[in-house]
C-alpha cells in the first residue's frame, strides 16, 4: 500500500508561470517531508524540506506547503524555468521506529515549455 | 569536492553471476542507504547502515547483500538469487539517523544502471 502518493505522473507548464506539484500521504506518523528533483540517469538532488510543525517553507523560487489535517503537501515553483524540467519526488520520514527511512512517491515529471 | 561516488555507471550481469556495486562518500556521514528504482516507480529501500559494521534490511533486501567495514564505503552485492536485477541503483548518505530532523536529509550518488545479459 502506497503511503506517499503523487497522483499526477506528469505536468506541463509555460515558462514564467507557476508549477504546482502535489503529494498526499496516509501515515500520520510522518513528521518530516522532503522534495527531490531528478534528471534522467542521475541521482535525486535534495530541493527543500518541511517539518510537520510548520505549514510553509520557502527557498528562493521554491515553496513547500503542508496541510497536516488533509495529509497533503505541495511544491510551488515560481516562476518556472526550462531548467526546472525534471522528475520531482516527494518523500516522507516518521518518528519512532523506522524514522531513518524515507518513503518516496512515484514522482511527477515536470515539463516547462519555453 | 565532497560527495557520493558510485561506480560503475553501467554494469552487466550474466545469469548466475554475483556483481558488486561500489558506493563511497567523503561527507563524513554516519548513515548510508541503497535504493532501487524501476521505470515509473519511486525509490525502494534495499539496505541501510547507521554505523560501521552494522546494517539493516530495507523493504526489498532479498537477493542482495551489503557490508560496512569503513565509514566511507557501503558496497552492494546483487546475488544470483535476485531474479530481476535490472534496475537503476542509487546509493545515499545522511549525517545521522534521526526523527523529523534535517539530519535525515539524504544525499544521493549518480547511480548505477544494472542490466542482465
Amino acid at each position: 500500500d502506497q503511503q506517499v502518493k503523487q497522483n499526477s505522473p506528469s505536468l506541463s507548464v509555460q515558462e514564467g508561470r507557476i508549477s504546482i506539484l502535489n503529494c498526499d500521504y496516509t501515515n500520520s506518523m510522518f513528521d518530516y517531508f522532503l522534495w527531490y528533483k531528478k534528471y534522467p540517469a542521475e541521482g535525486p538532488t535534495f530541493l527543500i524540506s518541511i517539518s510537520s510543525i510548520k505549514d510553509k517553507n520557502e527557498d528562493g523560487r521554491f515553496t513547500v506547503f503542508l496541510n497536516k489535517s488533509a495529509k497533503h503537501l505541495s511544491l510551488h515553483i515560481v516562476p518556472s524555468q526550462p531548467g526546472d524540467s525534471a522528475v520531482y519526488f516527494c518523500a516522507a520520514s516518521g518518528a519512532g521506529a523506522g524514522s531513518y527511512q524515507l518513503t518516496f512517491g512515484k514522482g511527477t515529471k515536470l515539463s516547462v515549455i519555453p | 569536492d565532497g560527495g557520493i561516488t558510485q561506480s560503475p555507471k553501467y554494469l552487466f550481469r550474466k545469469e548466475g553471476q554475483n556483481v558488486t556495486l561500489s558506493c563511497e562518500q567523503n561527507l563524513n556521514h554516519d548513515a548510508m542507504y541503497w535504493y532501487r528504482q524501476d521505470p515509473g516507480q519511486g525509490l525502494r529501500l534495499i539496505y541501510y547502515s547507521q554505523i560501521v559494521n552494522d546494517f539493516q534490511k530495507g523493504d526489498i533486501a532479498e537477493g542482495y547483500s551489503v557490508s560496512r567495514e569503513k565509514k566511507e564505503s557501503f558496497p552492494l552485492t546483487v546475488t544470483s538469487a535476485q531474479k530481476n536485477p535490472t534496475a537503476f541503483y542509487l546509493c545515499a548518505s545522511s549525517i545521522a539517523v534521526g526523527s523529523g530532523s534535517p539530519k535525515n536529509i539524504q544525499y544521493f550518488g549518480a547511480g548505477t544502471r544494472l542490466s542482465v545479459l
